[in-house]
């Protein structure tokens, strides 16, 4: 099956600075590849999602950048704020299996 | 509009006690998966419904563990003879119709906490 692996487990930014949240899979045949951003006592929400026939995507500071040959995909959030601070959830998608990288816990120092 | 709601919001049983966790799913979805997190952990997938068809119930870790949908809306997990490793937070899912078309919409979760 699927496996997903995430990086960095913590990451301290600097208000305004970039952060950079890289994920890994296994199944070559996964299609799907969503981030999720979870704040305390809350589930998980969708922040941006790729499908496997692009290769970018941007929605405003947030952008996700997807190498199939590579197998990976990552997170890009710009001009970071201290709002952005929680957990970040990476996972890969394919034939009803979605399949959770273990979080990134995203902290912005203002 | 109203999003996925479970409850209890918060559980503390003992062990060996039995539990059942609510998930009413937004109106209208076909979709519903349960995932559980452990501390620090990443969602674990453990069962998934979709419409009127057999359950994928492939996460689920042990036969002490179970669910249902009644009706294609609500469902209810249930953990019988309760252990300590399963304190974890249990989330319930749900999309209108089969992902990557429909984006998955998650509850608040509930918090298990076995003594």
């Amino acid at each position: 099956g699927e496996n997903v692996e995430q990086h960095p487990s913590t990451l301290s930014v600097q208000e305004g600075d970039s952060a950079v949240i890289k994920c890994t899979y296994s199944d070559s045949a996964s299609n799907y590849f969503p981030w999720y951003k979870q704040e305390l006592g809350k589930g998980p929400q969708l922040i941006i999602d790729i499908r496997s026939n692009v290769g970018e995507k941007k929605d405003q500071r947030i952008a996700v950048t997807l190498n199939k040959t590579a197998k990976h995909f990552s997170l890009h959030i710009t001009e970071t704020q201290p709002e952005d601070s929680a957990v970040y959830f990476c996972a890969a998608y394919n034939n009803n299996d979605m399949r959770f990288g273990a979080g990134t816990r995203l902290t912005v120092k203002p | 509009g109203a999003g996925v709601s479970q409850s209890p919001s918060n559980k503390v049983t003992e062990k060996g006690k039995d539990v059942e966790l609510r998930c009413d799913p937004i109106s209208g979805h076909t979709a519903l998966y349960w995932y559980r997190q452990s501390l620090g952990q990443g969602l674990e997938f453990l069962i998934y419904f979709q419409g009127n068809s057999a359950p994928d119930k492939s996460g689920l870790p042990s036969d002490r563990f179970s669910a249902e949908r009644t009706g294609g809306s609500v469902s209810t997990l249930t953990i019988q003879r309760t252990q300590q490793e399963d304190s974890a937070v249990y989330l319930c899912a749900s999309s209108r119709g089969a992902l990557p078309d429909s984006p998955l919409h998650f509850g608040n979760g509930t918090r298990l906490t076995v003594t």
